[in-house]
This record gives structure tokens, C-alpha cells and sequence, in this order.
């Protein structure tokens, strides 16, 4: 069975400081990964995935997050905070595996980022 | 559409009402998820169709849930005698290729549901 863990509800930073989300994951396959945001009252937006290939995966608004197989994480970065990444972030991950429930995205229970003027 | 379009956002519910939610999927999109949010918690899967086909509905929680998606694009989740448990954000998300085809899984905006 998969599953994932989100270190830390919530998350406090400065503007224009590093946003360090982390995220370590469970799977007996190799995984597909993925970062959502969620911003209040609104629907999950994909930040960046990772399926194959290249470990560290950039993705929108300057975000980017690298698998690491070997601590088996996928934490979501950021060099410099805005105001506007206020919003709830989540972990997913799914199976590589065709067929089977193991394809459906397993998510983490989620971050809450604040950031400070 | 563009987007993955639910309807209606907010519903509020006496318990022991019927409820039905309708979820719109980008078009062509070959896969849709519902998933159940409660407060403060992260997205649950309920069930999943393939075209026409609901190939797992492994999460749903009772008997009292069902959906469907006739024609494999447009889909319905039905909760009846809602029950207070039931109160939840319910998104509905879509993607191109079956699932573990690591596609990216659009999510639509959601439809609140209070049962009061």
C-alpha cells in the first residue's frame, strides 16, 4: 500500500525567505509524485510531478522538488516566499503500475504556508 | 470546457436528504476521480471511471454513495439519507489516460456540502 506524509500542518515564513515543504512517501513500486496547491475556497492546481527521468522537477511560480529515492522524500521548495504562495500545499502519490487501485492519488493530509510581511 | 466544472458549489442539506452532485470533465478526458475532503484533511479517493466504466469504487463509505457516467464524459455523484458525516468538500478531477499513466489530474473547484 502506499502512503504519504506531510512533516508539519503548518508552516511559517518570511517574505523572501526559503519555503521548505516536506513530504516522504511509502510505495513498493517506483511512484509518481506530485505537489497541489490549494488556495481557500478553490480546487487543487498541479505545481510540478515527477514520473520519470530527472529528479529535480521545476514547476510553476518557482517551485521545484527533487526525488530522493534513497530517503524516500519529494520536498517542495522555494528560494524566495511571496505573499501569494499563502495556501494550503499536498503531496500525492501514485503507482506506476498499470491497472489496480495503486493508480488512484494517494494524498497527504496536507501543509498550511503562511507568509509573513 | 477548459476546465473541470462541478456543480453546484454550495449545498446545503437537511440530514435524510437526497443529494446529487454532477461533475463536467475537460473534454476528451478518458478518466474521473471523485474524491471526498473533509475539514483540514487531505483528498480522499471514492471511485473512478474509465469512459463509461466505474472500474473501482473501493472508497466509497456506504452503500448510501453512489455515481455514475452514462456516456463517459459528464458524472453524477448521488449521496442518499445524507448523514452529518457526510459534511465535506467533494471534488471531482479528470485526466487524459488511465490512471498510472502518470497524466496530470486536473481537479475541479469542488461542491461544498453541509448537512444540517
Amino acid at each position: 500500500a502506499q502512503s504519504v506524509t506531510q512533516l508539519g500542518s503548518h508552516v511559517s515564513v518570511s517574505e523572501g525567505a526559503l519555503v521548505l515543504l516536506r513530504c516522504n512517501y511509502s510505495s513498493s513500486v517506483p511512484p509518481y509524485l506530485f505537489w497541489y496547491v490549494q488556495y481557500p475556497n478553490q480546487g487543487l492546481q498541479l505545481l510540478l510531478k515527477y514520473t520519470t527521468g530527472a529528479t529535480l522537477v521545476k514547476g510553476i511560480n518557482g517551485f521545484e522538488a527533487e526525488f530522493k529515492k534513497s530517503e524516500t522524500s519529494f520536498h517542495l521548495t522555494k528560494p524566495s516566499a511571496h505573499m501569494s504562495d499563502a495556501a494550503e500545499y499536498f503531496c500525492a502519490v501514485s503507482s506506476t503500475l498499470y491497472g489496480g487501485s495503486q493508480g488512484n492519488l494517494i494524498f497527504g493530509k496536507g501543509t498550511k504556508l503562511s507568509v509573513k510581511p | 470546457g477548459a476546465g473541470v466544472s462541478q456543480s453546484p458549489r454550495y449545498k446545503v442539506a437537511k440530514r435524510g436528504q437526497d443529494v446529487a452532485l454532477r461533475c463536467d470533465p475537460i473534454s476528451g478526458h478518458v478518466s474521473l476521480f471523485w474524491y471526498q475532503q473533509a475539514l483540514g484533511q487531505g483528498p480522499e479517493f471514492l471511485t473512478y471511471f474509465q469512459n463509461e466504466a466505474q472500474l473501482d469504487k473501493s472508497g466509497l463509505p456506504s452503500d448510501r454513495f453512489f455515481a455514475e457516467r452514462p456516456e463517459g464524459s459528464v458524472s453524477t455523484l448521488k449521496i442518499q439519507r445524507t448523514q452529518q458525516e457526510d459534511s465535506a468538500v467533494y471534488l471531482c478531477a479528470s485526466s487524459l489516460g488511465g490512471r498510472s499513466s502518470g497524466n496530470t489530474i486536473y481537479f475541479g473547484e469542488g461542491s461544498w456540502l453541509t448537512v444540517v
